[in-house]
């Protein structure tokens, strides 16, 4: 079983709805990510949080606002979206957070399924 | 930016064989990761690997990384129909402060007929 949590599962939205996906771990981990993955193709990373803090923004279009409100929560709020952002969304968090050495893990929740209508 | 050449795109095996899948890189990494997908569920992680050479088993699984630390390869032995999945590698870099990056082979689809 992950011990990444993320809610909900499947989400359907309109292009002017506001949404949010949720993302939870208590392994203690500083880092946590968002990914976007469509079908048949390998993650592609949108944000990093660490410590709290954003630290990697991959050129994600504004509509898509993450938000980090402690070091077990991670949010990604929707807004405006397109049906071209329908995707599985998927948070991870990190391991062997050191910053001397080049180990850690990610390990991935489920992901949320999210249609944009 | 850093690209992860992943081979075989997809394999068609019986139950029982041995399967190899491999990633070549034209940089380096300090981290090679293997992760196996179901469909609908997020990546598994399967292997970490952290020295070059390092050879690494998990069960029915083995990895190695690549002693120039631009590649490394994933064998399965004696398949069960549960392998069935996809197969991501993933090169990972400290690319300074506390900022890691992971890129992803586009995978290796993997079908096991009983």
């Amino acid at each position: 079983d992950t011990e990444v949590t993320q809610t909900p599962k499947h989400l359907v939205m309109g292009m002017t709805n506001k949404k949010s996906l949720k993302c939870e771990q208590h392994m203690g981990h500083r880092a946590m990510y968002w990914y976007k993955q469509k079908a048949k193709k390998p993650p592609e990373l949108m944000f990093v949080y660490s410590y709290e803090k954003l630290s990697i923004n991959e050129s994600v279009p504004s509509r898509f606002s993450p938000e980090c409100p402690n070091s077990s929560l991670l949010n990604l709020h929707l807004h405006a979206l397109q049906p071209e952002d329908s995707a599985l969304y998927l948070c991870a968090s990190r391991t062997g957070w050191a910053t001397n050495h080049h180990t850690g893990e990610l390990f991935f929740g489920e992901g949320s399924r999210l249609t944009v209508l | 930016g850093q690209q992860l050449n992943q081979s075989p795109q997809s394999m068609f095996i019986q139950e029982g064989e041995d399967v190899s899948m491999n990633c070549t890189s034209s940089s380096i990494f300090n981290t090679w990761l293997w992760y196996k997908q179901d469909p609908g569920e997020g990546p598994v992680l399967l292997i970490a690997l952290y020295k070059a050479g390092e050879l690494t088993s998990n069960g029915r699984l083995t990895a190695q990384f690549g002693i120039t630390r631009k590649d490394s390869f994933l064998n399965i032995s004696a398949s069960i129909p549960s392998d069935v999945g996809i197969y991501f590698c993933a090169g990972q870099l400290w690319s300074g402060g506390s900022n890691y990056k992971l890129t992803f082979g586009k995978g290796t689809l993997l079908t096991v007929n009983p």
